[in-house]
């Protein structure tokens, strides 16, 4: 397949502006999702997590929004900051029962604001 | 501030050396796993532990393995170093499976 290595897709918004990120899952098993955001040079930092049986969770200036259907997880920040530049990761497990897990990450969307 | 402390940050080695390395969790955090980050792409699962044993494993060679210790530490060895190895290795720890999940900061391994 494609190698996404250094082609992350990009979304660039307006300071002050909303931003939505979207993510595709690939498990329809998958019953724990998690989005990240991570900063250049550091590890992913935990910013919001859903569970299979909600559609929406709500954070500070976060919401996640969960399609099953479809298998589609939407970030949305409202009010984007520059602080706000990063990579943002969505993460799926699917819990086997045994204690073990797994996060499977989606291909990253890099955010850029715009001052 | 995580809890999760990885050690060294940094580190290059030579094309089939051996290389540890080390992460610290937060007290009660009995399962840590590891992944690695090639540049531009999303971390990958290498392998779980619980209770100091491994209970999951992705797509990774048996020359990529680990130990957890009772101390809540725990290390990721890599034997026959590729260049391919070269990445951001992070280890992520939480109290049981389903609640958050928790990075350090990683260690990046260069290979040469």
């Amino acid at each position: 397949g494609e190698s996404v290595g250094l082609h992350l897709p990009t979304l660039s918004v307006q300071e002050g502006d909303n931003s939505i990120i979207n993510c595709a899952y690939s498990n329809s098993a998958s019953d724990y999702f998690i989005w990240y955001k991570q900063e250049s040079g550091k590890g992913p930092q935990f910013i919001i997590d859903i569970r299979s049986n909600m559609d929406k969770r709500q954070g500070q200036r976060v919401t996640v929004l969960l399609n099953k259907t479809v298998k589609h997880l939407s970030l949305q920040i409202a009010a984007t900051q520059p602080g706000d530049s990063a990579v943002y990761f969505c993460a799926e497990i699917e819990d086997s029962g045994a204690g073990s897990y797994q996060l499977t990450f989606g291909k990253g969307t890099k955010l850029s604001v715009i001052p | 501030e995580t809890g999760v402390t990885q050690s060294p940050t940094h580190l290059i080695k030579t094309r089939g050396q051996q290389v540890t390395l080390r992460c610290s969790s937060q007290s009660g955090h009995n399962t840590v796993s590891w992944y690695q980050q090639a540049l531009g792409q999303g971390p990958q699962f290498i392998f779980q532990y619980y209770r100091e044993e491994e209970n999951g494993r992705g797509n990774f060679p048996p020359r990529f393995s680990g130990l957890q210790f009772p101390n809540y530490s725990s290390e990721l060895n890599v034997n026959a170093l590729e260049l391919d190895d070269s990445a951001l290795y992070l280890c992520a720890s939480s109290r049981t499976s389903g609640n958050t999940i928790d990075f350090g900061e990683g260690s990046w391994l260069t290979v040469v």
